[in-house]
């Protein structure tokens, strides 16, 4: 298994504010790396793959970067609906793939 | 609009059984690879289970599982009801969780249409 860690595991910030979560792979994973957001009572959401592409219909505002080991999610000018837990998710021996632990951005 | 609906989940104790259904609306079923992942209560995201279509990897219906589950887990998929489905043997306390089906409809996504997910409690 490959292991996933993000960080921090609890964000707190407001609105408006920008906020970058870190995911560092055990191995390098090349650019075979997901970002989703969940929230309670609701699907998962797909937000970023391959590193840094944008999935269909996730405003702008969202961003990711990184290759080999290390990652990063960046979410510019937080709105109200950004509020939730997000995990990163290496996907190089797809569809095996593992999650990190998840990073709670609270208000 | 493709739509993951997920049912089965029930409360079950140590030792049961239990199948899990993920019903799939929308075109080319067969194409698809299906996954299933979990979340256990305050823990975060684990893979469990997948199964590969026509697009692969491999050939059509090979079945992936996570080490914590082989022995005591099938996924199959029934194309004629684009249906997938997650059965469950020899239920441990572990497998409590809240499971979600979820699959790959864009080229070069990854897992970009999941269900809402159905909840398996394994307890006496």
């Amino acid at each position: 298994d490959i292991q996933m860690t993000q960080s921090p595991s609890t964000l707190s910030a407001s609105v408006g504010e920008t906020v970058t979560i870190t995911c560092r792979a055990g191995q390098s994973i090349s650019d075979f790396l997901a970002w989703f957001q969940l929230k309670p009572g609701k699907a998962p959401k797909l937000l970023i793959y391959k590193a840094s592409s944008l999935a269909s219909g996730v405003p702008s505002r969202f961003s990711g970067s990184g290759s080999g080991t290390e990652f990063t999610l960046t979410i510019n000018s937080l709105e109200p609906e950004d509020f939730a837990t997000y995990y990163c998710q290496q996907y190089i021996y797809y569809p095996v793939c593992s999650f990190g632990q998840g990073t709670k951005v609270e208000i | 609009e493709v739509h993951l609906l997920e049912s089965g989940g029930d409360l079950v104790q140590p030792g049961g059984s239990l199948r899990l259904s993920c019903a799939y609306s929308g075109h080319s079923f067969s194409s698809y690879v299906f996954t299933w992942i979990r979340q256990a209560p305050g823990k975060g995201l684990q893979w469990v289970s997948s199964i590969s279509g026509l697009s692969g990897p491999g050939t059509f219906g090979t079945t992936y599982y996570t080490d914590s589950v082989k022995g005591r887990l099938t996924i199959s998929r029934d194309s004629s009801r684009n249906m997938v489905y997650l059965y469950f043997f020899d239920l441990k306390d572990e497998d409590t969780a809240l499971y979600y089906c979820a699959t790959t409809l864009s080229v070069g996504a990854n897992l970009d249409s999941w269900g809402q997910g159905t909840l398996v409690t394994v307890s006496s």
